[in-house]
Formats: structure tokens, sequence, C-alpha cells
């Protein structure tokens, strides 16, 4: 089975200043991963999925970039943090049909202030 | 595209009553139908799922039913407990790639 980890868990940022979260897989290869962002009490919101090495789908435009520079890692960037980034950010990653569907990591608690 | 609706979003019972989540689809060609359950501050973890080549399954005091005439799906929890209580998010997809498009939530409350 696979583990999807996740750091921070917790991160305040300033306005204006870059944020870079990582998410590696362990226990199986070439995965999809996924970014998503989940503001309060709200739904899930599909931000980049990547389907292999350097192949990124972005769902929503704004101010966050993504980038898979190997098989196991995704990461999650901005240049610069609006207010309005802030949120609860989960990676996932799917094995396939026989995979048993997504598996979320512990998820980053992001506060831009 | 693909369109999820969940219902209700915040539902309460009481202890050991039964609680039902609903969702419907819009793409009759989605094929696979999975439960998530997320805990406060914590990842959604996988809880129970099916195919459309099914019409119900149970996992101990959860199981999900799927009507693909009136495309929706359900999630039935049975003999609630206090660790029950946590956001349900449903799903659907279709195709190879198995994106999934997620409903917006139930919020399960189980009162002691």
């Amino acid at each position: 089975s696979q583990t999807i980890h996740q750091w921070p868990a917790t991160l305040v940022q300033p306005v204006g200043s870059p944020l870079s979260l990582e998410c590696t897989v362990e226990g199986t290869s070439n995965p999809n991963l996924y970014w998503y962002r989940q503001a309060a009490g709200r739904g899930l919101q599909l931000l980049f999925y990547s389907i292999g090495i350097d192949q990124i789908s972005s769902e929503v435009p704004q101010n966050l970039s993504a980038s898979r520079p190997q098989d196991r890692q995704f990461i999650l960037s901005s240049k610069k943090l609006l207010l309005s980034d802030s949120g609860f950010y989960l990676c996932a990653g799917f094995l396939g049909a026989r995979g048993g569907g997504y598996t979320f990591g512990s998820g980053t608690r992001l506060t831009v202030v | 595209g693909e369109n999820v609706e969940q219902h209700p979003s915040t539902l309460s019972v009481q202890e050991g009553d039964s609680a039902v989540i609903k969702c419907t689809y819009s793409d009759s060609a989605s094929n696979y139908f999975p439960w998530y359950k997320q805990e406060l501050g914590k990842g959604p973890q996988l809880i129970i799922d099916i195919r459309s080549n099914v019409g119900e399954k149970k996992d101990q005091r959860i199981a999900v039913t799927l009507n693909k005439t009136a495309k929706h799906f359900s999630l039935h929890i049975t003999e609630t407990q206090p660790e029950d209580s946590a956001v349900y998010f449903c799903a659907a997809s279709k195709g190879s790639n198995y994106q999934l498009i997620w409903g917006a939530g139930t919020k399960l409350i189980i009162k002691p």
C-alpha cells in the first residue's frame, strides 16, 4: 500500500512571501498525484494533478504552481502568497483500480497573515 | 462534465440510530463511487466504494447503495457511535485515470 507524506503540518506565512509544500509517496511507483485545497468547513477543490514526472495539469487559475521533479515527489509553490491562499492543503495519490482509491496525506494548514 | 451533489450538508443523529447521506451524479458514464471520511485536521480516508456493476456493498456497519437508473448513491451507517462524527465526502469518476469529482461534504454529528 502507498503512504503519502506531507510537511509541514502547520505553516503561518506573511502576505507576499514564497511558499513551498512538499509531498512524497512511499510504497509505490508512478502514481497519479493531486494537490487539493480545502477552505474551512468546505469541500475539496482540485488545484493540480500529475500523471508523471514533469506532467502537470492545472485545474484552477491561481497564484500557485506545481512541479513533479521526481516520480514520488510533488511540490506546490507560490512566489508571492495572498491572503486568499489560506486553507488546508492536501496531497493525494492514486494507484489505479487495484489501489483502493485515493490515499491522502495528513494535510498542511496554511495561514497567510 | 460530471457534477456531484451531496445532501444534507449537516446531519445530526442520536447515538445508536442510523444515518443516511445521499449523492447524485450527472454523467451516466461514471462507474466508480467512493466514500471518504474526514476527521478534524486530517486528510480524508476511504471507507467504502462501489463500482457500477454492483448495486450494494456492505462492510460491517457501513453500506453503500447505487441506483444507476436514477444516478444516485447513498451511504448508510447503522448503530452510529461517537467516533462516526466527521465530514463525509462522496465522489464519482469514469475512465482509466479515475479523476474524482467530489460532493461538497456532509458534516455528521452523533449526539450522545
